[in-house]
């Protein structure tokens, strides 16, 4: 079964502090993406990578990083995290075809 | 981005009726894809159209990828409790709809 795994369920940060999301695939899929959600917004694209150290800036990157050091890991950091990050983030990999497998979401409150 | 515009935005239907929702681009897509969201999960995949004009069916599910290649739409059949949640259409890999919540009520 294929899996795409979120290190947090649920997190809570105060404003300015470095906020790590890490996202595991088992499933060798060379994309991976990350997005946050918010009512009435859909998902929103903030980045993704095609390969291991690779990276692209999505539709919303200002505020956040990325790292790709393994093929299955896909970190987004917030360098300082704000109240306007307050959001469910969610993780999803793929393979060259357009599907893609999420992750259960990290819903993260910035205080 | 590109923006996709899908429609209801929710929907409180009676178990039994049949749902339909579409979304619509600016843009040509070569794909579209729906997805299901339940409650504290993320989106799951449900049907992925690679042609225009292709109709696919997934049990109770049938979507179809617009001729024109700029929309697509998604029928439930029979409606049945479980089948609450956000429906999300996608353009492509990473374009998203703002999504259909469904409330099936028994």
């Amino acid at each position: 079964d294929v899996k795409v795994t979120q290190s947090s369920r649920y997190l809570v940060k105060r404003t300015g502090e470095k906020v790590f999301l890490e996202c595991v695939q088992d499933m060798d899929h060379e994309n991976m993406f990350w997005y946050r959600q918010d009512p009435g917004l859909g998902l929103r694209l903030i980045y993704f990578s095609y390969d291991v150290k690779m990276k692209e800036k999505g539709d919303i990157p200002e505020g956040y990083s990325v790292s790709r050091e393994k093929k299955e890991r896909f970190s987004l950091i917030l360098e300082s995290a704000s109240t306007n990050q307050t959001s469910m983030y969610l993780c999803a990999s793929s393979t060259h075809r357009y599907e893609q497998y999420f992750g259960p979401g990290t819903r993260l409150t910035v205080t | 981005g590109q923006q996709l515009n899908q429609s209801p935005q929710s929907m409180f239907i009676q178990e039994g009726e049949d749902v339909s929702m579409n979304c619509t681009s600016s843009s040509i897509f070569n794909t579209w894809l729906w997805y299901k969201q339940e409650p504290g999960e993320g989106p799951v995949l449900l049907i992925a159209l690679y042609k225009a004009g292709e109709l696919t069916s997934n049990g109770r599910l049938t979507a179809q990828f617009g001729i024109t290649r700029k929309d697509s739409f998604l029928n439930i059949s029979a409606s049945i409790p479980s089948d609450v949640g956000i429906y999300f259409c996608a353009g492509n890999q990473f374009y998203f709809g703002t999504g259909t919540s469904l409330t099936v009520i028994p």
